[in-house]
């Protein structure tokens, strides 16, 4: 069964760095995403991607963080300059857009800001 | 008031029981209405999803949607260990492909 893979696992990084994660979608969707779980919190959006752009984002989705599908197969997620509050499992998630489907996610990366 | 209500937890049970999990949400848009399964430190995996009033059964899951009470609940049927994870309540806006609102997740724990 497709499914949606992510690298790395886990991502330990000094605060003021920058991070790019990476996820591969399940293959015929077009929809992408970027949600992220700080711990003990909830699931929560940060930014879609359709047809080579950002389709929506949220609040939480400011200028230090950039999204990119750099060819046809990985989407990424840059964070420039990492902050401790930044500490979060990162989960991308792929849509294929037809009729009664849902988003299907991958196993998340673990980033640790120091 | 918050978009979206769920019961943390954690809620634990015997093998065997019955469990009711529900979420209460306030936005009248929502029109489809998922359930995910997240086991400890892995992504959300769909369980259940419908996108009407009334009740879905899929083997031991039943999810059942009141949209005049904005009130879902998923029902899981001789329960198992493996069950042990958290649920969450998941709505999409006006389509599928919107951004989902999770709640905050219940926390069960079967013991055998």
């Amino acid at each position: 069964e497709p499914e949606v893979t992510q690298t790395p696992s886990h991502q330990v990084t000094q605060m003021g760095q920058e991070v790019i994660l990476r996820c591969v979608p399940i293959s015929n969707h077009l929809y992408f995403y970027w949600y992220r779980q700080i711990l003990g919190q909830k699931v929560e959006f940060l930014v879609s991607f359709y047809n080579n752009e950002i389709s929506e984002k949220s609040e939480i989705f400011d200028d230090q963080f950039s999204v990119e599908r750099p060819d046809g197969s990985n989407f990424t997620l840059k964070i420039r300059s990492t902050k401790l509050e930044d500490s979060a499992m990162y989960f991308c998630a792929s849509y294929r857009d037809r009729g009664q489907d849902t988003q299907y996610f991958g196993p998340g990366t673990r980033l640790t800001v120091l | 008031q918050k978009e979206v209500e769920q019961d943390p937890g954690p809620l634990s049970v015997p093998e065997g029981a019955i469990v009711s999990l529900n979420c209460t949400y306030s936005n009248s848009a929502f029109q489809y209405f998922m359930w995910y399964r997240q086991y400890s430190r892995k992504g959300p995996e769909l369980l259940m999803y419908t996108y009407s009033s009334g009740n879905k059964e899929d083997g031991r899951f039943t999810a059942q949607v009141d949209k005049s009470s904005k009130y879902i609940s998923l029902f899981i049927r001789d329960s198992q260990p493996s069950d042990s994870a958290t649920y969450l309540c998941a709505f999409p806006g006006y389509s599928g492909n919107t951004p989902l609102v999770f709640g905050k997740g219940t926390r069960l724990s079967v013991i055998a």
